[in-house]
């Protein structure tokens, strides 16, 4: 079973529509939960922390479930800027920065 | 600023062939890492550097070595490519604050190799 575990997509939306992406993980001692967004044949780029109070930046809404161990990501009023590939992301405890990375869940807003 | 820069943006080399690619960043931080990122599959972590002068292993080392040459650079080296090898590979910085917090961590803009 995948550490973290996406629907690999794709979501292939209108503008305008609001589309919303779910990610589970597995290790429960995860302490930071992240959402990248990743352009085609480019870098991953933080899009957002998740934090279990759930927190909202513009369009974009976040929420984490510690007890079913779930995380959210809802974009509303879609833009076709939007396109892209969205990195479920969690963060393990330790020395270093470990972060654990889901495959991915692609978007594609049409006019 | 420049952030994370990666060289070279692509590369082929035939099968037992070795390279390196080279990674800099001009943000300070301490912490480095190599990662590859095949279809379907997450970004995975090959080797990171905690801080000046060490390294570690990830979770798929197998083939690859590095080196952490000062607090800039941190660089990656295929002795002996093989296929399994194909991927894109991207190196990330990122720095933990007074708190013990670790912020984002901050990509390359990666190299894609193909071995044949």
């Amino acid at each position: 079973r995948k550490e973290v575990e996406q629907d690999p997509g794709p979501f292939n939306v209108p503008e305008g529509a609001t589309v919303a992406f779910n990610c589970t993980y597995s290790n429960s001692a995860s302490q930071s939960f992240f959402w990248y967004r990743q352009d085609c044949r480019k870098e991953p780029k933080l899009l957002m922390s998740v934090y279990s109070s759930g927190n909202e930046d513009g369009r974009f809404t976040a929420q984490l479930n510690r007890a079913s161990q779930y995380i959210s990501l809802l974009i509303r009023d879609s833009k076709l800027s939007d396109s892209a590939t969205y990195l479920c992301v969690v963060s393990l405890s330790g020395g270093y920065n470990k972060l654990i990375f889901g495959a991915g869940t692609r978007l594609a807003v049409h006019p | 600023n420049a952030g994370v820069t990666q060289t070279p943006k692509f590369q082929v080399l035939k099968t037992g062939q070795s390279m390196t690619l080279q990674c800099a960043q001009d943000m300070n931080h301490n912490s480095m890492y190599w990662y590859r990122q095949d279809p379907g599959m997450g970004l995975r972590l090959i080797y990171y550097s905690a801080s000046e002068g060490t390294t570690d292993k990830g979770e798929v080392p197998n083939g690859y070595n590095v080196s952490r040459l000062n607090k800039r650079e941190f660089s990656l080296r295929l002795e002996s490519a093989a296929p399994s090898q194909t991927s894109v590979y991207f190196c990330a910085s990122s720095e933990r604050g007074t708190s013990g917090k670790w912020y984002e961590q901050y990509f390359g803009p990666g190299t894609r190799l193909t071995v044949t």
